[in-house]
């Protein structure tokens, strides 16, 4: 079966800080992989997603950078954090038809 | 911006009840999904309704959708304390990549 694996769960990082967020997807190959923000509250967000190696699209102009460098391994990425960058990350795989999610980081930015 | 939102943004019933809620959005849809989140969690898939369908049914879950109006609808009934959650809807556009969410709506169940 598939799994979705996040990490870290939770991370408070100060003003100016980089971050580096890990999704890796187990059972399953070439999957299309997105990473979310939510704030409080709130829907979801659509940051990045990827269909293949190398390949990333992004949806919101920010700071934060997405990577593919294995098939099922999916990076967010920052080399300055702002205070607005806090919320809660997740990553997903799947389509349009349905979408898996990981457990999700909050991140808190101070 | 957010396609769709959902109403009401809580709602807080007996367990045994009925929970409705229901989900607007403006454009035409490919499909129309709901998810469950539990506080602090990541997204659970609950069901797809497609345009063409009209009315799903997954256990304790119905949804309906009515393309005319722009809208869906997610019963659970007979309701329990493990259905306390958010509740999302997202739609696939025909002439999109991406999934677009509402805001939620918030469900207590009170025992």
């Amino acid at each position: 079966s598939q799994t979705i694996h996040q990490w870290p769960a939770t991370l408070v990082q100060p003003v100016g800080s980089p971050l580096s967020l890990e999704c890796t997807v187990e059972g399953t190959s070439n999957p299309n992989l997105y990473w979310y923000r939510q704030a409080a509250g709130r829907g979801l967000q659509l940051l990045f997603y990827s269909v293949g190696i190398g390949q990333i699209s992004s949806e919101v102009p920010q700071n934060l950078s997405a990577s593919r460098p294995q098939d099922r391994q999916f990076i967010l990425s920052s080399k300055k954090l702002l205070l607005s960058d806090s919320g809660f990350y997740l990553c997903a795989w799947g389509s349009l038809s349905e979408q898996y999610f990981g457990p999700g980081t909050r991140l808190t930015v101070t | 911006s957010q396609q769709g939102e959902e109403d009401p943004q809580a709602l807080s019933i007996q367990e045994g009840e009925n929970a409705t809620m229901n989900c607007s959005y403006k454009t035409s849809i490919n499909n129309l999904q709901w998810y469950r989140q539990n506080s602090g969690r990541g997204l659970v898939h609950l069901i797809l309704i497609r345009s063409n369908e009209r009315e799903k049914h997954s256990g304790r879950l119905r949804v309906t959708l009515d393309t005319s109006k722009k809208s869906s609808s997610l019963l659970i009934t007979a309701s329990r304390a493990a259905d306390t959650a958010s509740y999302f809807c997202a739609t696939a556009l025909d002439s999109n990549y991406q999934l677009i969410w509402g805001a939620g709506t918030k469900l207590i169940i009170k025992p």
